[in-house]
């Protein structure tokens, strides 16, 4: 069954300092890959996304992504994280299977320290 | 920047009444989505809308759960007879290409948070 994990629950990160959030997919075939933000109370926001070509991807406010087939991985990095980067982070997988929907993983909540 | 608009923000509802929670997609968006968060929980997908009819569905969206795009602009979804473990955080998002395209990505709303009591 499509799924994505992302293994960590909670991280804690020193402000200033660099961040990678993992997320693992499941399906075989090229995936259609995806981080999204939620801010408490917020709606979701696409912070990147992956579906071929260059395997590094940039995205909004200083994000940054790889695609790694051989680890069906696709890890979410910051050089250096701001306080409000606080938040809850998805990663997503989209596939059409004769119809269209993503699959979310479980979340992996930042929290920030001064 | 263009947004998609959910209404309202909070209802409470009793429990066995029909709701329905409204969306304004961006207005040159072609694919249409519902989504749903119960607190502290993962977004689970209900269903996604494509050319005036529903291309998936989830194992959650049942009978009770219905959507329409009745005049080109608005997309609901209407909940038939509540019940209590309906409770969530309803979110609409929207997407002007399929899987794969290069405008495939969602905008999302800022979702709708139904209380069933």
């Amino acid at each position: 069954a499509q799924s994505v994990t992302q293994p960590d629950i909670h991280i804690t990160v020193s402000e200033g300092a660099s961040l990678e959030l993992r997320c693992n997919y499941s399906y075989g075939a090229t995936p259609y890959l995806f981080w999204y933000v939620q801010s408490p109370g917020q709606g979701l926001q696409l912070l990147l996304k992956y579906f071929s070509g260059d395997t590094q991807v940039q995205g909004i406010k200083g994000f940054e992504a790889e695609f790694k087939r051989s680890q069906s991985s696709f890890n979410l990095r910051k050089p250096s994280v701001h306080w409000s980067d606080a938040a809850e982070y998805f990663c997503a997988e989209g596939r059409n299977t004769g119809g269209f929907k993503t699959i979310f993983g479980a979340g992996t909540r930042l929290f920030v320290k001064a | 920047e263009p947004e998609v608009t959910q209404t309202p923000s909070h209802q409470v509802t009793q429990m066995g009444q029909e709701v329905i929670l409204r969306c304004v997609p961006i207005s040159n968006h072609l694919y249409f989505y519902w989504y749903r968060q119960i607190l502290g929980q993962k977004v689970e997908f209900l269903v996604s809308f494509y050319n005036n009819e529903i291309s998936e569905k989830s194992e959650i969206f049942d009978d009770q759960f219905s959507v329409e795009r009745p005049d080109g602009s608005n997309f609901t979804l209407k909940i038939r007879s509540t019940k209590l473990e309906d409770s969530a955080m309803y979110f609409c998002a929207s997407s002007e290409g399929g899987p794969g395209g290069p405008n495939y990505g969602y905008t999302f709303g800022s979702g709708t948070r139904l209380t069933v009591v």
